[in-house]
């Protein structure tokens, strides 16, 4: 069954460090989005991308973050320098298209220190 | 008002018992509600889909939706232990984004089957 693969699962860096979570999502699906859920709390929506460029974003997706399908089969989250408060698991979903359901990756546990 | 809210529970129920989870909305743009199950430190995984109002099933989970109340639920028969995991609703505005299903979620409610 296809899924949406990221990679790593776990990624600990020092505050004020550039970090690039990688996912490589579902082969025929043309809309990625990054979402994240800091310990304890509910998950939340970062940025949504289509066709090259971002489709949404949210209020927390500020100029610190960035995102980029490099190839045709990854899709990157950069946050360039990252702060305590970045500390969340950060899941990478795709969809097959803007109204059908989006499947989730594992997650990248993201710990600034 | 929170756009979405649901009861965080825990909730912990006897193997076999008819479990019901629900949330509410306020927001009258949402026409997509999901339900995902999320096991501790994993991602979440879709249960349940649906666009419109009235019941869909799905084997032991059915999933409600009443648009005219803003109230959505699931209800799990005949529960079991590996049904325990968090329970998590979601929605989205078709349309809304002009690309993409931005998805606002529920909290999560945690759900324990006990043998």
């Amino acid at each position: 069954e296809p899924e949406v693969t990221q990679t790593p699962s776990h990624q600990v860096t020092q505050m004020g460090q550039e970090v690039i979570l990688r996912c490589v999502p579902i082969s025929n699906h043309l809309y990625f989005y990054w979402y994240r859920q800091i310990l304890g709390q509910k998950v939340e929506f970062l940025v949504s991308f289509y066709n090259n460029e971002i489709s949404e974003k949210s209020e927390i997706f500020d100029d610190q973050f960035s995102v980029e399908r490099p190839d045709g089969s990854n899709f990157t989250l950069k946050i360039r320098s990252t702060k305590l408060e970045d500390s969340a698991m950060y899941f990478c979903a795709s969809s097959e298209n803007r109204n059908t359901e989006a499947f989730f990756g594992q997650g990248t546990r993201l710990t600034v220190v | 008002q929170k756009e979405v809210e649901q009861d965080p529970g825990p909730l912990s129920v006897p193997e076999g018992a008819i479990v019901s989870l629900n949330c509410t909305y306020s927001n009258s743009a949402f026409q997509y509600f999901m339900w995902y199950r999320q096991y501790s430190r994993k991602g979440p995984e879709l249960l349940m889909y649906t666009y419109s109002s009235g019941n869909k099933e799905d084997g032991r989970f059915t999933a409600q939706v009443d648009k005219s109340s803003k109230y959505i639920s699931l209800f799990i028969r005949d529960s079991q232990p590996s049904d325990s995991a968090t329970y998590l609703c979601a929605m989205s505005a078709r349309g809304l984004t002009g690309g993409g299903n931005k998805l606002t979620f529920g909290t999560g409610t945690q759900l324990k089957v006990e043998l």
